[in-house]
């Protein structure tokens, strides 16, 4: 199993619902666990970090992390055509002086 | 407000040529890392540095050699550039090694014929 998976293909969802992305982790020790949007041709920027269990919101996004079932979840609501980009998902293990990346999942936003 | 500044922008290559990307950041962060991004293989962390004075290899090192010239800047060299280096290359940094995420440049696309 891979470090870190993203395997939902392309995402398309309709402007003004909601979109939600998954990430699952191999390594029980993973402590830090974030969330990078990347724009096509552009470099990635972070959006949401979360560190404990349970929810965090920031605006619209949403993130969720559940250690005992390894994943960690982004929530768009009210998605705007703005939000259509890759979504990378990044964790840290404990006394690791690195992150680990998911492959991505691609968010398309229907007007 | 710069945060990560990366040159070039872009660059073609001759196989066999060599070539430096240059990073540097201005937010005093301490640790500073080397990506690749490949369709299909999401970010493969080459090498990084966690403090001035180190580095270190990631997953893909074979080909590439870094220099961490203070704590603003780090390098990475290809001595004899190969197809397989075509991509997009990051360079980023984080104020403790890991931690907080990354801020990221905005890449060099380096393609090698």
């Amino acid at each position: 199993q891979k470090e870190v998976e993203q395997n939902s293909g392309p995402l398309s969802v309709p402007e003004g619902a909601i979109a939600s992305l998954n990430c699952t982790y191999s390594d029980r020790g993973s402590q830090s666990f974030f969330w990078y949007r990347q724009y096509s041709g552009k470099s990635p920027e972070l959006i949401m970090s979360i560190y404990s269990n349970g929810d965090k919101e920031d605006g619209r996004f949403t993130a969720q992390l559940n250690k005992a079932s390894q994943y960690v979840s982004l929530l768009i609501r009210d998605s705007q055509p703005s939000d259509s980009a890759t979504y990378l998902c990044a964790l840290r293990h404990y006394g690791n002086n690195r992150l680990a990346f998911g492959k991505g999942n691609q968010v398309v936003v229907i007007p | 407000n710069a945060g990560v500044t990366q040159t070039p922008k872009f660059q073609v290559l001759k196989t066999g040529q060599s070539m430096t990307l240059q990073c540097a950041q201005d937010m005093n962060h301490n640790s500073m890392y080397w990506y690749r991004q490949d369709p299909g293989m999401g970010l493969r962390l080459i090498y990084y540095s966690a403090s001035e004075g180190t580095t270190d290899k990631g997953e893909v090192p074979n080909g590439y050699n870094v220099s961490r010239l203070n704590k603003r800047e780090f390098s990475l060299r290809l001595e004899s550039a190969a197809p397989s280096q075509t991509s997009v290359y990051f360079c980023a940094s984080s104020e403790v090694p890991g931690s907080y995420g990354y801020t990221f440049g905005s890449g060099t696309r380096l393609t090698v014929v």
